[in-house]
């Protein structure tokens, strides 16, 4: 079966940089484009970034443009998402999930890893 | 990007039926018959129930169903079971290769 399995959260200082990984297994994951969404603490889920199944287009909302960066290794069936100059509303739970079509839907969904940004 | 806005919460009793609106714009909703809809229980990942506006991807219970329009897409649940009660969220492709959620609605059985 498919297991999409996120790491790397943690609690960071403001200004701070951290970085997410999701490893994948059960699916032919250099078939998909992947995204990663958010979910602040009681609030909504928000889509956050896109990466077509080869890595040659990434997409960001516009909340995330030039802090954040997606990418992944079709090797090691891993993606990541870099998160640079962290603030306080990146406060969330992140989860990886793999897409269906382009323009698509989400599949699958990792069990999502905690980012809390705090001084 | 704004959300998609959806009712804060419905409720029904077993057996009954209840439908979630998510209204958008013509530049998501109303432009693109990709809506999806996700069932959320607590602590727990999303999972698609309705895929393209109205497809029910394999394992889903017929008793979901999705339909839309304009700028407006529903999710209905007939034949409300205590495991449908959950927080449903509404997603829409919205052009350049982006999403949109809505502001989810917690669905209550009665």
């Amino acid at each position: 079966q498919v297991q999409l399995v996120e790491s790397g959260g943690g609690v960071v200082q403001p200004g701070r940089s951290l970085r997410l990984s999701c490893a994948a297994s059960g699916l032919t994951f250099r078939n998909y484009g992947m995204d990663w969404v958010r979910q602040a603490p009681g609030k909504g889920l928000e889509w956050v970034a896109l990466i077509w199944y080869d890595g040659s287009n990434k997409y960001y909302a516009d909340s995330v443009k030039g802090r954040f960066t997606i990418s992944r290794d079709n090797s090691k069936n891993t993606l990541y998402l870099q998160m640079n100059s962290l603030r306080a509303e990146d406060t969330a739970v992140y989860y990886c999930a793999s897409q269906r079509g382009d323009p698509g839907y989400f599949d699958y969904w990792g069990q999502g890893t905690l980012v809390t940004v705090s001084s | 990007q704004s959300a998609l806005t959806q009712p804060p919460s419905a409720s029904g009793s077993p057996g009954q039926s209840v439908t979630i609106s998510c209204t958008g714009t013509n530049s998501d909703v109303g432009g693109y018959n990709y809506v999806s809809w996700y069932q959320q229980h607590p602590g727990k990942a999303p999972k698609v129930m309705i895929y393209e506006v109205s497809k029910r991807p394999s394992g889903v219970p017929d008793r979901f169903s999705g339909s839309k329009s304009g700028d407006t897409a529903s999710l209905t649940v007939s034949g409300l079971q205590a495991e449908d009660e959950a927080d449903y969220y509404c997603s829409s492709y919205a052009g350049s290769n982006n999403y949109v959620f809505g502001t989810g609605t917690k669905v209550t059985v009665l």
